[in-house]
């Protein structure tokens, strides 16, 4: 069964960090291009962080763009997402998702999300 | 950056009717169109991309059209399950923006 379990999510103070991964199974991880995208509680689907493959290109939504770093091992079959600098306005369900076998693809794939407080 | 919306942002209909829901793109994004479904509480499903190809076991009432700019997601006769929010989303280039969705209700 093709599978993203994301992990890593909690409770994080204005300024902390935090690091999220999402562990793929159930396909070759090492050929598709991966993103993050969260949802702030009751609100709509941002996308915030993609990388391909082979990890030669990465981006970021402006929101999080200094802040964040994306990554990934296909050796262990994982995606990270780097959370530093955190602000309240990063409270979110985060997913990962994966982008579909063609270059430039939608997400056919989406982990069940794990979620994100930044509070004091 | 390419800016996405949708219309309505809401809209409530009956069992069978057509729904249609439009999204357009401040700029022209080819056919890289997908949309989404997202239950209450559940996790965002991939219906439509390539802005009118239906993903593998998504039901045929529901059907994408358009190219360029303006792009429609129709649901030919409402059901109950269809009860979600719809999601529209650019994947040309980054950032893969999505629109701001559109609440569906029976």
């Amino acid at each position: 069964e093709v599978q993203l379990v994301e992990s890593g999510g909690g409770l994080v103070k204005p300024g902390g960090s935090l690091r999220l991964s999402c562990a793929a199974s159930g396909f070759t991880f090492s050929s598709y291009s991966m993103n993050w995208v969260r949802q702030a509680p009751g609100k709509g689907l941002e996308w915030v962080s993609s990388i391909s493959s082979s990890s030669s290109y990465i981006y970021y939504a402006d929101s999080v763009k200094g802040r964040f770093t994306i990554s990934r091992d296909n050796a262990k079959n994982s995606l990270y997402l780097q959370m530093n600098s955190l602000r309240a306005e990063d409270t979110a369900v985060y997913y990962c998702a994966r982008e579909g076998p063609t270059v430039n693809d939608a997400f056919d794939i989406w982990g069940q999300g794990t979620m994100v407080t930044v509070s004091s | 950056d390419i800016q996405m919306t949708q219309s309505p942002s809401s809209l409530s209909a009956s069992v069978g009717d057509r729904v249609t829901i439009t999204c357009r793109a401040s700029q022209g994004i080819r056919n890289y169109l997908a949309w989404y479904q997202q239950k209450p509480g559940k996790v965002p499903k991939l219906l439509i991309y390539a802005a009118s190809t239906l993903q593998s076991g998504v039901p045929s009432r529901f059907s994408g059209s358009g190219s360029g700019t303006d792009f429609t997601l129709t649901i030919s006769s409402l059901q109950p399950e269809d009860v979600a929010t719809y999601y529209c989303q650019k994947y040309n280039s980054a950032p893969f923006t999505f629109g701001p969705g559109t609440k569906v209700d029976i």
